[in-house]
């Protein structure tokens, strides 16, 4: 059971344009959320995260948005750069500093010039 | 900067072969942790350690096990490697204290023939 879903697969968006990537989670214990991002022939690197008590975090290109009603949050990119290209994982624990994430499928962003 | 290195990059084995995948971080973190990333299925916990000797199961420990005589190596070992097992085997490690920040290896593909 995916508790945690990354339904879009892919997404490409134009340099330059805002990038949108979503992610959902079934799990009402969820309390801390974070993105993780990708390239080829690397590990995941933190990106950005986010607690329940906020619903908005931002760090310079980089906003994620938390909906809990809907649990639903998202990550924004503006404006999106070619560099911006890689996997991007959306991962939840219960509580912050917990030991366990749990991630989401990944979406491949493609940023083209 | 934090390091993390896994010891192969690629590797390919026989059914039935034992497998052990080598892990060694150099910033004395405390947790250390294996996933395993599959298309579609993003990553998965095998197993994790928040101290020397100490293990603890994740979402998908059967078919593994681990082994933490040392602060900074965490071995994960395939006992006997099923085609099943082919997969992108990420090793990652953490202050113990804040989770979100994961420190990942490159990571080590593994085909199971």
């Amino acid at each position: 059971d995916q508790q945690v879903k990354q339904n879009s697969p892919s997404l490409s968006v134009q340099e330059g344009r805002i990038s949108i990537l979503n992610c959902d989670y079934t799990n009402s214990m969820f309390d801390y959320f974070l993105w993780y991002k990708k390239y080829p022939a690397e590990g995941p690197t933190f990106l950005i995260s986010i607690s329940s008590i906020k619903d908005k975090n931002e760090d310079g290109r980089f906003t994620v948005f938390l909906n809990k009603s809907a649990k639903h949050l998202s990550l924004h990119i503006v404006p999106s750069q070619p560099g911006d290209s890689a996997v991007y994982f959306c991962a939840a624990s219960p509580i912050q500093g917990a030991q366990k994430l749990v991630f989401g499928q990944g979406t491949r962003l493609t940023i083209n010039p | 900067d934090v390091k993390v290195t896994q010891s192969s990059r690629y590797l390919v084995k026989r059914t039935g072969e034992k497998v052990f995948l080598e892990c060694v971080q150099d910033m004395d973190h405390e947790n250390m942790f294996w996933y395993r990333q599959d298309p579609g299925l993003g990553l998965r916990l095998i197993y994790f350690s928040y101290d020397v000797k100490m293990k603890e199961k994740g979402d998908i420990p059967e078919g593994y096990s681990v082994s933490r005589e040392k602060k900074e190596r965490f071995s994960l070992i395939l006992e006997s490697a099923s085609t099943n097992q082919t997969s992108m085997y990420l090793c990652a490690s953490s202050l113990g204290q804040n989770n979100e920040k994961l420190f990942f290896g490159s990571g080590t593909q593994l085909s199971v023939l």
